[in-house]
């Protein structure tokens, strides 16, 4: 089967760094992404990765170890829109994704 | 670009009804999948059209099919509805195997 882990709930300040991490046991892996998805609304692409590494898109940030099955998610000074909902996905294989349950940050003033 | 359109974007049925769903993708992308979201539940994967052809299925009854079309829209239909297919119904659309562009959804309540 298939299993990704990631925070129920966090709670930041505005203005703060949070991180939000996703642990992965899959069957298959061909890539990593990251989705944010406000209430009401449908997932927007955040970042993607498929190599080890960091890889940094303006105050977002995502880092991706194979060998251990673990991605973060880095948000930078924090803002009030940031409250949303941060989903985890691993590619298993072509064309099928799997996604965590989200991870539902919210940002205090 | 446009982006992907999903329709109806709100539908009510009763039990043992059926539903089609629509889903048009944004131009040049030739991957259609299509995920269920409930609260208790997250994002659950459906199936995955590539090309008129359906690549992946996820652990969902038959109840549950779709198909795609040559100019790769896609369609999903839920027959004999249960109280359980209350969900927000999502299709993701990409060029291939990369990012997945999601729709805004069809929010499906059964009654």
């Amino acid at each position: 089967g298939q299993n990704i882990d990631q925070p129920t709930e966090m709670t930041a300040t505005e203005g703060a760094i949070v991180q939000i991490n996703c642990t992965y046991q899959t069957s298959g892996f061909n890539g990593l992404f990251w989705y944010q998805q406000h209430a009401g609304e449908a997932p927007t692409f955040l970042s993607y990765n498929v190599l080890d590494g960091l890889e940094e898109k303006g105050r977002f940030s995502s880092f991706l170890s194979r060998s251990k099955g673990y991605s973060y998610l880095l948000l930078k000074e924090l803002q009030m829109k940031d409250s949303a909902s941060y989903l985890c996905a691993v590619r298993v294989w072509e064309g099928k994704s799997t996604f965590g349950d989200g991870t539902t940050l919210t940002v205090k003033p | 670009k446009a982006g992907v359109t999903q329709t109806p974007r709100y539908l009510i049925k009763t039990r043992g009804q059926q539903v089609t769903l629509s889903c048009s993708p944004i131009s040049g992308h030739r991957s259609v999948s299509w995920y269920q979201q409930t609260p208790g539940q997250g994002l659950q994967f459906l199936f995955e059209y590539f090309s008129e052809t359906q690549r992946n299925k996820g652990n969902f009854p038959g109840r549950f099919s779709g198909r795609q079309f040559s100019n790769s829209r896609s369609e999903m239909n839920v027959s004999t509805l249960e109280l359980g297919d209350s969900a927000l119904y999502l299709c993701a659309t990409a060029e291939a195997d990369n990012e997945q562009f999601f729709g805004p959804g069809t929010r499906l309540t059964v009654l």
